[in-house]
C-alpha cells in the first residue's frame, strides 16, 4: 500500500528558528515528491523534486530528496509568522499520463513571536 | 485568469439528499481531479480524469460520480449524501506530465452531511 508519512505532526518555534520538516514515502512507480503549503484555504506549490540531491530553493525556504532512502525534508530558515501553516508532502504516482498525488497528513507550523 | 474555481464555498445537506459540487479552470489544462480532505488524514483522491470524456478512480471513490464533458468542467456528484462525506472537497488541476507537473487547487467546498 503506497504511504506518505510526515514528522513531526506539529511544531511550535519562535520567529528566527530554523526548522526542518520530514517526508518519507512508500509508493510504487515513484514520479516526483512536491512540497504544498496550506493556510486557511487551498494548498498552494512550493516545490516539485525529481532527482535525488539536488536542493531546490526559493526565499527562505529549500528542499531536498533522497531516492535512495526514500525521504525528503522542507527547510525553512530564519522563520517568520507567515510561516504559520501546514506543510503538505505529496507524492506523485506514475500512471502513464496519468498523475495521481498520494499526500501525507502534513506537519502543522506555528512560528511565534 | 481566474485559475481554479469550486462552487458552492459551503452546504450543508441532510442525509439521503443529492448534490453537484462544481470545478471549472480556465487555463486549457488536460487533468483534473477531486480531493477530500479530512482531519488527521491528509488529501485522499477520489476521482480523476486526463482530458475530456475520459475519467477514472482514485483512492476513495464510492459515493461519488464524476464526468467529464468539457476541458473546463469537471462535476463531482454525491447520489446519496452520508455523515461520511462531510469533508472539505478541493478540485485541482494541471497539465498532463510533461516533467512539470504543478497541480493547482480551487479553493475547496466545505460540506456538512446531517
Amino acid at each position: 500500500e503506497d504511504k506518505v508519512v510526515q514528522s513531526p505532526l506539529s511544531l511550535v518555534v519562535h520567529e528566527g528558528d530554523t526548522v526542518t520538516l520530514n517526508c518519507s514515502y512508500e509508493v510504487t512507480n515513484f514520479r516526483s515528491l512536491l512540497w504544498y503549503k496550506q493556510e486557511k484555504k487551498a494548498p498552494t506549490f512550493l516545490f516539485m523534486l525529481t532527482s535525488s540531491g539536488i536542493e531546490k530553493k526559493s526565499g527562505r525556504l529549500s528542499s531536498i530528496l533522497d531516492k535512495k532512502e526514500l525521504f525528503s525534508i522542507l527547510n525553512i530558515t530564519a522563520t517568520q509568522t507567515g510561516d504559520s501553516a501546514v506543510y503538505l508532502c505529496a507524492v506523485d504516482r506514475s500512471t502513464g499520463t496519468a498523475s495521481k498525488l498520494t499526500f501525507g497528513t502534513g506537519t502543522r507550523l506555528q512560528v511565534t513571536l | 485568469n481566474a485559475g481554479v474555481t469550486q462552487t458552492p464555498k459551503f452546504q450543508v445537506l441532510k442525509t439521503g439528499q443529492s448534490m453537484t459540487l462544481q470545478c471549472a479552470q480556465d487555463m486549457n489544462h488536460e487533468y483534473m481531479s477531486w480531493y477530500r480532505q479530512d482531519p488527521g488524514m491528509g488529501l485522499r483522491l477520489i476521482h480523476y480524469s486526463v482530458g475530456a470524456g475520459i475519467t477514472d478512480q482514485g483512492e476513495v471513490p464510492n459515493g461519488y460520480n464524476v464526468s467529464r464533458s468539457t476541458t473546463e468542467d469537471f462535476p463531482l456528484r454525491l447520489l446519496s449524501a452520508a455523515p461520511s462525506q462531510t469533508s472539505v472537497y478541493f478540485c485541482a488541476s494541471s497539465r498532463e506530465w510533461s516533467g512539470i507537473n504543478e497541480q493547482f487547487f480551487g479553493p475547496g467546498t466545505r460540506l456538512t452531511v446531517l
